[in-house]
């Protein structure tokens, strides 16, 4: 069965380095999201992506956070300046089409943790 | 906007009682809701989906849903607990959009 990808499954940083969190959404999905869960929280939406546009930003996406597909097949969430509390679980999601019949199919997630 | 209201951060039920995890909605067009459970450092598996079709909804592990509109409520349930069923259930709505909506969670504990 397809699935969604993320690498890598844990990252450390440093805080104020850049990360690049990849994710390789289903082939043939042309929606795409990133979520966030800190530890002990709920999933929170972050940003939906399509037609290589942002087609949705929630107010933790701030200037500090960008996304990108630059290759046809991965879709990245880039974080400049990374903070302490960015640590967290990032989720990337795809989906085939909109509607309720398409479903969300979620990715395994990236652990960031930001010392 | 929408949103999900899960009531109760924690349930602890025996092996073999029944599982009741509730989930309230908010929305203002006709909601597409989900229940996933996610086992400790773990991704987001999915339960179950509605999506205006039939009201009681079968999903995986024996689990099932049933969307009340008058009661603006989706409650997960399953008749008879596994200690394999221990993890954490989200409720989410997604709108036309397709971003989902997550409710803060609900941990499971299954006692022997």
């Amino acid at each position: 069965e397809p699935e969604v990808t993320q690498t890598p499954s844990h990252q450390v940083t440093q805080m104020g380095q850049e990360v690049i969190l990849r994710c390789v959404p289903i082939s043939n999905h042309l929606y795409f999201y990133w979520y966030r869960q800190i530890l002990g929280q709920k999933v929170e939406f972050l940003v939906s992506f399509y037609n290589n546009e942002i087609s949705e930003k929630s107010e933790i996406f701030d200037d500090q956070f960008s996304v990108e597909r630059p290759d046809g097949s991965n879709f990245t969430l880039k974080i400049r300046s990374t903070k302490l509390e960015d640590s967290a679980m990032y989720f990337c999601a795809s989906r085939e089409g909109q509607g309720a019949v398409y479903e969300q199919y979620f990715g395994p997630g990236t652990r960031l943790t930001v010392t | 906007a929408q949103s999900v209201t899960q009531l109760g951060s924690h349930v602890s039920v025996s092996e073999g009682a029944l599982v009741l995890l509730r989930c309230n909605y908010s929305s203002s067009v006709p909601p597409y809701l989900f229940w996933y459970v996610q086992y400790p450092n773990q991704g987001l598996q999915l339960l179950l989906k509605y999506t205006s079709a039939a009201t009681l909804v079968k999903g995986i592990n024996g689990f099932e849903a049933e969307f009340k509109k008058s009661e603006t409520s989706f409650h997960l349930t399953k008749p008879s607990a596994h200690m394999s069923d221990a993890a954490e259930y989200f409720c989410a709505v997604s709108g036309p959009a397709g971003k989902s909506t997550f409710g803060d969670g609900t941990t499971l504990t299954v006692k022997p």
